[in-house]
C-alpha cells in the first residue's frame, strides 16, 4: 500500500526555522496537505494544495513541493508550535487517501 | 458553523461488532463526501474509508486493514454518517474521527472539518 514518510521528530529553538519533509511516489501527481495536532485535540489544517495557507493560520507556516517530496516550513518557531504534524495526500489514482507517519516538533 | 459529533464508542471484545454514528450540521450533508479517520493510542492518523455523496454515486472505499470488516453508510434524511465495525481486532483500538471536506476559495480540502472523536477499545 502507498506510504508517506516523515522524520519522527524535529527539534528547534524558539525563533529558528523548522523544516518537515514528507516523501511519497505519487506526490508529483497529487496535492499534499499538512495538519497540526496538539495533545487531546483533533487535527487542524495548516497548509493545503502543497503551499496554500488557510485563513487564520500564521504566515510563519509555509509549504513547498519538489518532485516526490513536500516540505512544511515553520519560520520563527514559537512555543505554541510544539505539536505533531502530519502530511496527507492520495495514491496516484486519487482513490485512496493516506496520512504521513507524523513528525513531533519539539521547541527547545 | 460545521459540527460533527461522533458517538457509539466503547469497550468491545475481540471478534465483536460496534456501530459508530456521526451527527452532522452546519452544511449540506447530502452533498458531502464523508470520511472516517482513526488514531490508535500514541500513534499516527490512519484513513479508514470514505463514502461519496449519492449524486456522485454513493460509493465507498476502504483502507486495506479494514476492508471486508468495516462498512460506511449514510442516512441523508438524518444528516448522519455511520461506521459498522465487525470482526474487531485489538489493533482496531483507536479514537475514530468523522471528517468532511472544507471548501477554501473553490478548492476542496479532503479533511477540512473534524469531529471530537470517539474512543473504541477492543480488549478481552
Amino acid at each position: 500500500s502507498y506510504e508517506l514518510t516523515q522524520p519522527p521528530s524535529v527539534s528547534v529553538s524558539p525563533g529558528q526555522t523548522a523544516r518537515i519533509t514528507c516523501s511519497g511516489d505519487a506526490l508529483p501527481k497529487q496535492y499534499a496537505y499538512w495538519y497540526q495536532q496538539k495533545p487531546g485535540q483533533a487535527p487542524v489544517l495548516v497548509i493545503y494544495k502543497d503551499s496554500e495557507r488557510p485563513s487564520g493560520i500564521p504566515e510563519r507556516f509555509s509549504g513547498s513541493s519538489s518532485g516526490t517530496t513536500v516540505t512544511l516550513t515553520i519560520s520563527g518557531v514559537q512555543a505554541e508550535d510544539e505539536a505533531d504534524y502530519y502530511c496527507q495526500s492520495a495514491d496516484s489514482s486519487g482513490t485512496f487517501y493516506v496520512f504521513g507517519t507524523g513528525t513531533k516538533v519539539t521547541v527547545l | 458553523e460545521v459540527q460533527l459529533v461522533e458517538s457509539g464508542g466503547g469497550l468491545v471484545k475481540p471478534g465483536g461488532s460496534l456501530r459508530l454514528s456521526c451527527a452532522a450540521s452546519g452544511f449540506t450533508f447530502s452533498n458531502a463526501w464523508m470520511s472516517w479517520v482513526r488514531q490508535a493510542p500514541g500513534k499516527g492518523l490512519e484513513w479508514v474509508g470514505r463514502i461519496k455523496s449519492k449524486t456522485d454515486g454513493g460509493t465507498t472505499d476502504y483502507a486495506a486493514p479494514v476492508k471486508g470488516r468495516f462498512t460506511i453508510s449514510r442516512d441523508d434524511s438524518k444528516n448522519t454518517l455511520y461506521l459498522q465495525m465487525n470482526s474487531l481486532k485489538t489493533e482496531d483500538t483507536a479514537v475514530y474521527y468523522c471528517t468532511t471536506p472544507q471548501e477554501i476559495y473553490g478548492d476542496q480540502v479532503p479533511f477540512g472539518y473534524w469531529g471530537q472523536g470517539t474512543l473504541v477499545t477492543v480488549s478481552s
